[in-house]
């Protein structure tokens, strides 16, 4: 277990709709990363906060957007979502950033249909 | 731009031999570069990872990785493989001051009894 809880575990949507996925970093880590797996494009940087504030952004449609809250803990909007956004969603969490290690999440498996 | 490449997409070793995952990196100025491991349906699990320092770098469940500067590799090794290392393993650098990740497409490792 890496510490970083994310939830829902599984979600199952259709096509148009909103979602948000939630993630709790490890205890003391300030930062959050949010990644994407698809058989598509493998696993894809998405986006990175650091104590509230956006640090680096990766190929993150316009669609979808992040923020963290002053507990730390992130969460990721998808918004409009289309069939091809079905994937797994990680979030990892380090203490800084950097060369700190970035400890991975279980993964929210989305699917839109 | 910073990059890896996993040149495998599916290693097969036996029980008890030796396991190699390759991995090569393409990078201006130092690399950071990390492994990490993907068991079926969960998140990702790290490895190892290279700073700088000694080019033999020790990490978890028996794994090492060498660094060669040289031959721009990165490649996990295990002395003996098991039945549970049979996983996707993947290769990451870090292309950013702010932690992020690149990641190789990942090699499937399948260790037979």
């Amino acid at each position: 277990d890496s510490g970083v809880t994310q939830t829902p575990k599984h979600l199952i949507t259709a096509t148009g709709q909103r979602v948000t996925l939630r993630c709790s970093p490890r205890s003391g880590d300030l930062s959050v990363y949010w990644y994407q797996q698809s058989l598509d494009q493998g696993l894809q940087f998405l986006i990175q906060y650091y104590n509230g504030e956006e640090r680096a952004k990766g190929n993150i449609l316009e669609r979808f957007s992040a923020q963290q809250f002053p507990d730390l803990h992130s969460e990721l909007n998808l918004s409009s979502l289309e069939l091809g956004d079905s994937a797994l969603y990680f979030c990892a969490s380090s203490v800084v950033s950097g060369r700190d290690t970035q400890y991975f999440g279980p993964g929210t498996r989305l699917t839109v249909l | 731009a910073q990059s890896v490449a996993q040149p495998e997409d599916q290693v097969n070793v036996a029980e008890g031999n030796p396991l190699t995952v390759k991995c090569t990196y393409s990078v201006s100025g130092n690399p950071y570069l990390f492994w990490y491991v993907q068991y079926p349906n969960r998140g990702l699990q790290f490895l190892l990872k290279y700073i700088t320092g000694d080019n033999l770098v020790k990490g978890s469940y028996g794994f090492e990785a060498e660094f060669n500067k040289s031959q721009t590799s990165f490649h996990l090794k295990k002395p003996s493989a098991l039945v549970s290392d049979s996983a996707l393993y993947f290769c990451a650098v870090l292309t950013d001051s702010w932690g992020k990740l690149q990641f190789g497409a990942g090699t499937q490792v399948v260790v037979t009894p």
